[in-house]
């Protein structure tokens, strides 16, 4: 079964743009992750997958602010022209035919 | 639109049962898998159960094997996820989520907005 790691918070300037890592455990490198975005109080609102590749498929609504790539086991989310509203945890997620995982989450602080 | 309602938390006492549910709308509730998901008070998100789109493969993580039993009636659109022997680390919001495929083996793509389980005496 797959981990996903992430770091625990992260913090950027209005208008700036941040990137996010998820980075998938040894031997599942070429897994494809989804991220999802949680702003306080809220449900998540699921943003994207991302193959390893680097090839994206965003949700329903999600801006063309945020945007995916791949590096090896890393997968990224990249968001640009931060806004207030960016302000969130964000968490990756992995599957496979049993199973689903998802990273510890980090958490945007918007400066 | 794509709406995902859950029902039926609230307060139980440790030792004691409850069933959630997850009414679909939106879509062809039977093409697809779906999944419950939880999150305890300030923690982060734990997948906690999954079925396929028929209703004949179910996945469970390993906190709640045995304990909890997730089902879906596809002639009334909704999920369910029978929990019993409930214990107070299970007190979270329970997040139904629909899979993009019939398998579980497929990205999500959709939300619900959450029902809270308080276990506590």
């Amino acid at each position: 079964q797959p981990v996903l790691t992430q770091s625990s918070s992260a913090s950027a300037s209005l208008g700036s743009s941040v990137k996010f890592t998820c980075t998938l455990s040894s031997g599942h490198s070429s897994y494809i992750i989804a991220w999802h975005q949680q702003q306080p109080g809220k449900a998540p609102r699921y943003l994207m997958n991302l193959q390893h590749s680097g090839s994206y498929n965003k949700g329903s609504g999600v801006p063309d602010r945020f945007s995916g790539s791949s590096s090896g086991a890393d997968r990224y989310l990249t968001i640009s022209n931060l806004q207030s509203e960016d302000e969130a945890d964000y968490y990756c997620e992995t599957w496979d035919s049993k199973s689903r995982v998802f990273g510890g989450g980090t958490k945007l602080t918007v400066l | 639109e794509v709406h995902l309602l859950e029902s039926g938390g609230g307060l139980v006492q440790p030792g004691g049962s409850l069933r959630l549910s997850c009414a679909a709308s939106g879509f062809t509730f039977s093409s697809y898998a779906m999944s419950w998901v939880r999150q305890a008070p300030g923690k982060g998100l734990e997948w906690v159960s999954a079925i396929s789109g028929t209703g004949d493969s179910t996945y469970y993580a390993d906190s709640v094997k045995g304990r909890f039993t997730i089902s879906r009636d596809n002639s009334k659109n909704t999920m369910y996820l029978q929990m019993k022997s409930l214990r107070a680390e299970d007190t979270a919001v329970y997040y139904c989520a629909k899979v993009s495929d019939g398998s579980n083996n497929a990205s999500p793509d959709y939300w619900g907005q959450g029902t809270l389980v308080t276990v506590s005496s």
